[in-house]
This record gives C-alpha cells, sequence and structure tokens, in this order.
C-alpha cells in the first residue's frame, strides 16, 4: 500500500539555519503531496502542497518540489526563526485529497 | 480561519470502561469527517471516515464494534472506545474538509487517551 517516510527527529537547530527535512513516499498511479505542520497545542495546519510532478509548493518561507524519479518531497527553508518550531508532517493522497497517509512526523527546533 | 475542536484533550480510565471523543467544526459544516491514531513515534494512521446521516466507513483492520462513530449532525461525529484497554491507549486526532472536492482539512487538537 502507499506509505510516507520520513527522516526522524528531532532537528534542533540554530535561528537563521538552513532547514531540510526529507520525505520519500511509496504509491501507486500520481499521488498529490503535502507538508502540514502542527504547533504546539493546536491541530495540523496545510503548510503547502503540490499536486504533480516538478511542481513547487510554497509557504512563509519554506518549499517542497514534487520529484517523481526520486519519489521525493523534502521540505527546506533557507533561514528558519524560533516561531518555526513545530513537529512537520510529509502526506500523501491518492484519493482527491480527502484520506490521508501521514510519515511519522519530524520534530524542529530552533534555538535563538 | 475554519477551526475543528476536540473534546476532551486529554482522558484517562480504568480498563473495561468506554471513552467518548467529540470532534466539532466550529465555523462551517461538514458532510465527512476523519478519525486517526498516533502512536507514539508512528504516524497517524487513518481509522475511519465519518459520514453525516450514514455509516462510517471503517479502514482494514479497525474494530468497528470497538471505535463506534456517530455522525449526528453536520458539526459533530463523535468516537467511542468501548470497553477500553491499556493498548487502546493513544492519541486520537480529527479533521473535516469545508467542502467536497477540497483539498482543504482542518484538523482538531487530538485527544490523548491513557487506559490504566
Amino acid at each position: 500500500g502507499d506509505s510516507v517516510t520520513q527522516m526522524e527527529g528531532p532537528v534542533t537547530l540554530s535561528e537563521e539555519a538552513f532547514l531540510t527535512i526529507n520525505c520519500t513516499y511509496t504509491a501507486t498511479g500520481y499521488p498529490s503531496l503535502f507538508w502540514y505542520v502542527q504547533y504546539p497545542g493546536e491541530g495540523l495546519q496545510l503548510l503547502l502542497k503540490a499536486t504533480k510532478a516538478d511542481d513547487k509548493g510554497s509557504n512563509k518561507g519554506f518549499e517542497a518540489t514534487y520529484r517523481k524519479e526520486t519519489t521525493s518531497f523534502h521540505l527546506e527553508k533557507g533561514s528558519v526563526q524560533v516561531s518555526d518550531s513545530a513537529v512537520y508532517f510529509c502526506a500523501l493522497s491518492n484519493t482527491g485529497f480527502q484520506k490521508l497517509v501521514f510519515g511519522t512526523g519530524t520534530r524542529l527546533l530552533v534555538s535563538p | 480561519g475554519a477551526v475543528v475542536s476536540q473534546h476532551p484533550s486529554r482522558v484517562i480510565c480504568k480498563s473495561g470502561t468506554s471513552v467518548k471523543i467529540e470532534c466539532r467544526s466550529l465555523d462551517f459544516q461538514a458532510t465527512t469527517m476523519f478519525w486517526y491514531r498516533q502512536f507514539p513515534k508512528q504516524s497517524l494512521m487513518l481509522m475511519a471516515t465519518s459520514n453525516e446521516g450514514s455509516k462510517a466507513t471503517y479502514e482494514q483492520g479497525v474494530e468497528k464494534d470497538k471505535f463506534l462513530i456517530n455522525h449526528a449532525s453536520l458539526t459533530l461525529s463523535t468516537l467511542t472506545v468501548t470497553s477500553a484497554h491499556p493498548e487502546d491507549s493513544s492519541f486520537y486526532i480529527c479533521s473535516a474538509p469545508p467542502s467536497r472536492g477540497t483539498d482543504t482539512q482542518y484538523f482538531g487538537p487530538g485527544t490523548r487517551l491513557t487506559v490504566l
């Protein structure tokens, strides 16, 4: 079945450092890919998405490119802030966006 | 923005008792809601799709008699864990899309269930 693998955390960075969180997937067909973020005490929020190969999703300085040849959707940000500290989930959907398959989540800790 | 709430946020119960978790869409109507569970250091796993006015659709391996889902109104879905056991201890999360066919989903903050 479909699955998502993402790097284990926590990822600990200093403010203004470069961030990469790796995500790879296994799926039949042509899934849509998502990154969700969960801030402490809040529900998951959609951070960005890409619906077809070579699409780049971006939001709040984060970006990820749908790479079909490597089945990857790595999350990047050029300069992280303390406020980016959260848990990041990579996910895919093969069924019209609504049924999601998630990775295990990666906790990001950014220190001043 | 749209908000989904869950109640309670944490619950501790004795083995053998039943626990009800509520999921509410606060400013939109949701004909469909989704229930997930998450074990420590593991993925969110979809348990079931809750459909307003009809039976829930359960994922393979999820016991429908154990996890009762009721979607009685367009803003409320409930998950009841019946005869809970320690292995049911988990983090339960609901989500709801604000309309059909959208790629947007709003997630609740989750409910931590601990069964002693």
